[in-house]
């Protein structure tokens, strides 16, 4: 079946410009996950949404960074004024309300000029 | 909080050669422990987990992981490597707040299986 899909795969950016990505959750997965994968701190988790509830959203790094999650379903993060520290893959995840395993979409990779 | 060592950035194996990839944990209550590989500009693919229950888990690809709790230890193997199998491989550990379940991952293991 259909995995966790992201857009844009990657993505050029100057600093200071905003940019949206953009993530589908597997069908009927009520968890989904954004976390960033960077060369100085490794994994990380960003945020996290379970069903319709408020967001989880202790991981940010500052708020700079905001994600939502219309009707359940799609999620995006949005990064305002973009900086070279940001510059990383943003790998989002997903998983069903009753089960531990997540699974990863392919990420999308952000470059920060 | 909980954590994730994994003290090998790179493991090099010949091919047909059993593989080992060291992780420890640290984390409150129970363990709920993940391997998970990378690929070359791909996402994470799940291999395996451990909830409870045998000490010996086995995954995909035929690869299996030895949940040690004396030793806080989750270590990932393979009777035989193949060239394939090259990629880098994370350990992980959920958090044990049963609402978030995030994951805290470790620093990733570069495995490398010469032909």
């Amino acid at each position: 079946g259909a995995g966790v899909s992201q857009s844009p795969s990657n993505k050029v950016t100057e600093k200071g410009k905003d940019v949206e990505l953009r993530c589908d959750p597997i069908s009927g997965h009520t968890a989904l996950y954004w976390y960033r994968q960077s060369l100085g701190q490794g994994l990380e988790f960003l945020i996290y949404f379970q069903g319709n509830s408020a967001p989880d959203k202790s991981g940010l790094p500052s708020d700079r960074f905001s994600a939502e999650r219309t009707g359940g379903s799609v999620s995006t993060l949005t990064i305002q004024r973009t900086q070279q520290e940001d510059s990383a893959v943003y790998l989002c995840a997903s998983r069903p309300g009753s089960e531990e395993t997540q699974y990863f979409g392919p990420g999308t990779r952000l470059l920060v000029l | 909080a909980q954590s994730v060592a994994q003290p090998e950035d790179q493991v090099n194996v010949a091919e047909g050669n059993p593989l080992t990839v060291k992780c420890t944990y640290s984390v409150s209550g129970n363990p709920y422990l993940f391997w998970y590989v990378q690929y070359p500009n791909r996402g994470l693919q799940f291999l395996l987990k451990y909830i409870t229950g045998d000490n010996l888990v086995k995954g995909s690809y035929g690869f299996e992981a030895e949940f040690n709790k004396s030793q806080t230890s989750f270590h990932l193997k393979k009777p035989s490597a193949l060239v394939s199998d090259s990629a880098l491989y994370f350990c992980a550990v959920r958090d044990p707040d049963t609402g978030r379940r995030a994951l805290t991952f470790g620093s990733g293991t570069r495995l490398q299986v010469q032909p």
